[in-house]
């Protein structure tokens, strides 16, 4: 069975910090790896995606992130932080094996000016 | 402009009322989603469809059905709604047949069940 982890929570960063949100995943085959945004009361938008390639991932707003197959790991990463990328961060695993996508818990993004 | 309208956007309903949440996309998509949204447990999949009269189970099926009878719309619906169905639901779609394709997702229904 295919499952996320997003093992924090709550994060809280500095305007113009660095971030890295955390999320390791569990899969039978080659994944299928998401980040997706959820502002408040917002639906939700594909920050980046990765299947095979290069293993730094480039996506939209100024966000990376990373794959490590020999940690499960697909960390989200953004240099400087605003104001605005306050929200929930959802990591997810999909794959050609099925149809079916599994989302982790979430991390809740909090900015201080 | 490319969109998943679901309606209502809000309700709140009694244990054991039938009630419909519609989903309708205009983006000709083949594959539609629902999801639930709970706190701590992130997005959980419902059901989802590939293409007209061909629906499957998520992870959380129970209590739900669904039927997509045209392209553009994927109703949800509960038969006989449960306080533990409590929950903020998304709609989503995905176009060509590839998981790996983004999904698009809908602005979410919030149904507290009493």
């Amino acid at each position: 069975a295919q499952s996320v982890t997003q093992p924090d929570i709550h994060i809280t960063v500095s305007e113009g910090a660095s971030l890295e949100l955390r999320c390791n995943y569990s899969y039978g085959a080659t994944p299928y790896l998401f980040w997706y945004v959820q502002s408040p009361g917002q639906g939700l938008q594909l920050l980046l995606k990765y299947f095979s390639g290069d293993t730094l991932v480039q996506g939209i707003k100024g966000f990376e992130a990373e794959f490590k197959r020999s940690q499960s790991s697909f960390n989200l990463r953004k240099p400087s932080v605003h104001w605005s990328d306050a929200a929930e961060y959802f990591c997810a695993v999909g794959g050609n094996a099925g149809n079916m996508l599994t989302f982790g818990g979430g991390t809740r993004l909090m900015v201080k000016p | 402009e490319a969109q998943v309208t679901q309606n209502p956007r809000y309700l709140i309903t009694v244990t054991g009322k039938k009630l419909t949440v519609t989903c309708s996309q205009n983006m000709n998509h083949e594959y539609m989603s629902w999801y639930r949204q709970d706190p701590g447990l992130g997005l959980r999949q419902i059901y989802y469809s590939m293409n007209v009269e061909v629906t499957d189970k998520g992870d959380v099926p129970e209590g739900y059905k669904v039927s997509r009878k045209e392209k553009r719309n994927f109703p949800l619906i509960l038969e006989s709604p449960s306080p533990n169905q409590t929950s903020l639901y998304f709609c989503a779609t995905r176009g060509g047949s590839s998981s790996y394709n983004e999904q698009f997702f809908g602005p979410g229904t919030r149904l507290t069940v009493l």
